[in-house]
C-alpha cells in the first residue's frame, strides 16, 4: 500500500511571490504517477499538474512547477507569481500505474494544504 | 480532458432514506470512481465503478450501504442507502483513461437530518 503525507496543513504567500508545497510519498511500486490537485471553496477538483515517475525531467504547467525527488520519494508543487485565484486547497496524490496490480488506477490523496494568497 | 457532472449538486435527506448520485462523463472512459469527503479534509475512495458488473469496494466499504452501477462507459450511479447523519459527506465522482490522469465532478453536498 501507498501513502501520501503532506507536512502542511496551511499556508499563506503574498500575491505575486513564490510558494512551495511540499509533499511525500511511500511506495515499492515503481511505474506511478504523481499529481497535485486544486480544490477551490467551489469544491471543484482541479488537475494542476502530473508527473510520471519514469520521467527525471521536472513537470512544468505555466506558474505551476515541481520538484520530484524519486530517491527521496519527494513531490513539491512551486507556483511562481501568485494571483488571489491560486486561494484553494492542494492535494498532492499517488496513482499506482501497474496494470496487474489490485490498486491500478486508484488515487491515494495526502491530507491537503490550504493555500492563502493574500493581496 | 473529460468534463464531468454530477446530480443532484446538493441535497437534504432524511435519516433512513436512500439517495441516488449519478455521475455522467462527456466521453468515453476505462476507469470510474466514487470517492467521500468530510468538508475540509482528504478524500476517501468508496469504490471503483467496473462497467458491466459489480463495483470493487474498498475497505469499509460495502456494496448494501453503497450500490453503485456502471451501465456503460460514459454514466455511473452511486446510491447511499438507509441514511444515518454520518453519511452527511461530500461524494465525487472521478473518471479517466487508463494510465491516465482521473478528472472530478464537482460534487454532491449530502446532508442527512
Amino acid at each position: 500500500a501507498q501513502t501520501v503525507t503532506q507536512s502542511q496543513p496551511e499556508m499563506s504567500v503574498q500575491e505575486a511571490e513564490t510558494v512551495t508545497l511540499s509533499c511525500t510519498y511511500d511506495t515499492s511500486e515503481n511505474n506511478y504517477y504523481l499529481f497535485w490537485y486544486k480544490q477551490p471553496p467551489s469544491r471543484q477538483m482541479i488537475l494542476v499538474i502530473r508527473q510520471e515517475a519514469y520521467k527525471q525531467q521536472n513537470a512544468t504547467e505555466n506558474r505551476f512547477s515541481v520538484n520530484f525527488q524519486k530517491a527521496a520519494k519527494s513531490f513539491s508543487l512551486k507556483i511562481s507569481d501568485s494571483q488571489l485565484g491560486d486561494t484553494a486547497m492542494y492535494f498532492c496524490a499517488f496513482m499506482n500505474n501497474n496494470a496487474g496490480g489490485t490498486s491500478y488506477g486508484k488515487l491515494t490523496f495526502g491530507q491537503g494544504t490550504i493555500l492563502t494568497v493574500h493581496p | 480532458s473529460a468534463v464531468i457532472s454530477q446530480k443532484p449538486s446538493r441535497d437534504i435527506c432524511q435519516r433512513g432514506t436512500s439517495l441516488t448520485i449519478q455521475c455522467q462523463v462527456d466521453s468515453q472512459v476505462t476507469m470510474m470512481f466514487w470517492y467521500r469527503q468530510q468538508p475540509g479534509q482528504s478524500l476517501t475512495l468508496i469504490a471503483t465503478a467496473n462497467q458491466g458488473s459489480e463495483a470493487t469496494y474498498e475497505s469499509g466499504f460495502v456494496i448494501d450501504k453503497f450500490p453503485i452501477s456502471r451501465p456503460n462507459l460514459t454514466f455511473s450511479t452511486l446510491t447511499v442507502s438507509n441514511m444515518s447523519p454520518e453519511d452527511s459527506s461530500i461524494y465525487l465522482c472521478s473518471a479517466g483513461l487508463a494510465g491516465g490522469p482521473q478528472y472530478f465532478g464537482p460534487g454532491t453536498r449530502l446532508t442527512v437530518l
